[in-house]
C-alpha cells in the first residue's frame, strides 16, 4: 500500500469554480502534511502547510482529519493561474522522510 | 539568489555513459535529498543526506551514487547510464530530516537527463 494516494484527475474546472483535492495517508505515526504545488516543467512549491485545526490562505483551505487519516485542499473562485498538479506530503520522525502523492492535476478552463 | 541550484539543467547523452548531476543549497539546511519524477509525474525518493550522512538510501541500482562534500552539496553520479533513466532529477533541502515542526522542502529546478 503505498504511503500516500490521490486521484490523479485531471480535474477540469471553469473560472470561478470551487474545487476539492483529497489525499489519504497509510501511517497513523504521521506528524507533518502539507500541499505542494507542481507547474509544468516546474519544480514543486511548498502551497500551504496543514495544521490540526484546519487553515486557510486566502482562496485556499486545507483541513486534516486524523481519525480518517486524509487531507483535502479546496480552493475557491478558481484562476487560470491554479492549472497545476497539487502534491500532497506527509511525513514522519518515524519515517526520517517526505511522503508525496502522485499529484492531482487541476486545469481551469477560461 | 537562488536557494537550492542544480546543474545542468538539461543533460542528454548515450547509454552506457556516465554523468554527475551537481546540487547546492544556500538556506544552512542541514538535510538534502535527490528525488526522480519519471514521465508519469510520480515523484519518487532515491537518497537522502543529513549534515553529509547517509540517512536513506532506497532501492536505487548501484549506478547511482550521490556524493556530499559538504552540507551545502549533494551530487549524485551515474554510472552506465540506460534508457530508463531519462527522468527529471530533483536536489531538495530541508532544516531537518523529517517533518518535525513543520519543515519543509525547497526544491531545485530540475534537471531533465535523457538517455538516447
Amino acid at each position: 500500500r503505498k504511503e500516500v494516494e490521490q486521484d490523479p484527475g485531471p480535474f477540469n474546472v471553469p473560472e470561478g469554480a470551487t474545487v476539492a483535492f483529497n489525499c489519504t495517508y497509510s501511517n497513523s505515526a504521521s506528524q507533518s502534511f502539507f500541499w505542494y504545488r507542481q507547474d509544468c516543467r516546474k519544480e514543486p512549491k511548498l502551497l500551504m502547510s496543514v495544521y490540526s485545526s484546519g487553515n486557510e490562505d486566502g482562496r485556499f483551505t486545507a483541513q486534516l482529519n486524523r481519525a480518517s487519516q486524509y487531507i483535502s485542499l479546496l480552493i475557491r473562485d478558481s484562476k487560470l493561474s491554479d492549472s497545476a498538479t497539487y502534491l500532497c506530503v506527509v511525513s514522519s520522525l518515524t519515517g526520517n522522510q517526505f511522503y508525496f502523492g502522485t499529484g492531482t492535476s487541476l486545469t481551469v478552463i477560461p | 539568489d537562488t536557494a537550492v541550484s542544480q546543474t545542468p539543467k538539461y543533460l542528454v547523452t548515450q547509454m552506457g555513459n556516465d554523468k554527475s548531476i551537481k546540487c547546492e543549497q544556500n538556506l544552512g539546511h542541514d538535510t538534502m535529498y535527490w528525488y526522480k519524477q519519471d514521465s508519469k509525474k510520480f515523484l519518487k525518493i532515491m537518497f537522502s543526506y543529513n549534515n553529509k550522512e547517509l540517512i536513506i538510501n532506497e532501492t536505487v541500482p548501484n549506478r547511482f551514487s550521490p556524493k556530499s562534500p559538504d552540507k551545502a552539496h549533494l551530487n549524485l553520479h551515474i554510472n552506465s547510464l540506460e534508457l530508463g533513466d531519462s527522468a527529471v532529477y530533483f536536489c531538495a533541502s530541508s532544516r531537518t530530516p523529517s517533518g518535525g515542526a513543520w519543515e519543509t522542502q525547497y526544491f531545485g529546478p530540475g534537471t531533465r537527463l535523457l538517455v538516447l
